[in-house]
């Protein structure tokens, strides 16, 4: 089993839709968690990390449920611009900044 | 300005072959590292140093030797090129070996004919 799954998609929605995208992991010693997006042929930059209460920044809000080791991204009111691949990063509390990546999830916003 | 730059960004090269990928980085940050994304886009760390020094080493073939002479600066050489080490390799950095965020370059796009 992968330590960082996603499915990777991709998910076709219209401009305005709300999509979201799940994430598990399956080390329960990781303690930090992120958002990173990548555009095609780019690389990666952070979206957001995630908290364990919930965080919201625009119309990004992430979740983060660590019982069930899971995570997730909602984006509302989607933009042509959002089409990218979504990538779920775990971090674990040790051994330098050990950061594991999942495979992405694609994105795609049709007008 | 670009924060982490690695160059060449486009490399072609035949099996066998050796060759080398630079990175800088002008953040000032300590820590850098060399992560490998291979066709099914799983992006995955090779190296990291803090400060020139060798923090973290993934299982990696030892082809691969990454070189660090100072903080700002780790590059990657590889011998004896195969068929699977074609990839995109990218470079990052962060403040320092905990930080939480990474600054990616741009990628290097490595194919081995």
């Amino acid at each position: 089993r992968k330590e960082v799954e996603q499915d990777p998609g991709p998910f076709n929605v219209p401009e305005g839709a709300t999509v979201a995208f799940n994430c598990t992991y399956s080390n329960s010693a990781s303690q930090s968690f992120f958002w990173y997006r990548q555009d095609c042929r780019k690389e990666p930059k952070l979206l957001m990390s995630v908290y364990s209460s919930g965080n919201e920044d625009g119309r990004f809000t992430a979740q983060l449920n660590r019982a069930s080791q899971y995570i997730s991204l909602l984006i509302r009111d989607s933009k042509l611009s959002d089409s990218a691949t979504y990538l779920c990063v775990v971090k674990r509390g040790n051994a330098g900044n050990m950061l594991t990546f999942g495979g992405g999830t694609r994105l795609m916003v049709k007008p | 300005d670009t924060a982490v730059s690695q160059t060449p960004k486009y490399l072609v090269t035949q099996m066998g072959n050796d060759k080398s990928i630079k990175c800088e980085q002008n953040l000032g940050h300590d820590t850098m590292y060399w992560y490998k994304q291979d066709s099914k886009k799983f992006l995955k760390i090779m190296f990291s140093y803090n400060n020139k020094e060798l923090i973290i080493n993934e299982t990696v073939p030892n082809r691969f030797s990454p070189k660090s002479p100072d903080k700002a600066h780790l590059n990657l050489h590889i011998n004896s090129l195969e068929l699977g080490d074609s990839a995109v390799y990218f470079c990052a950095s962060s403040l320092r070996s905990s930080g939480n965020t990474i600054y990616f370059g741009e990628g290097s796009w490595l194919t081995v004919v």
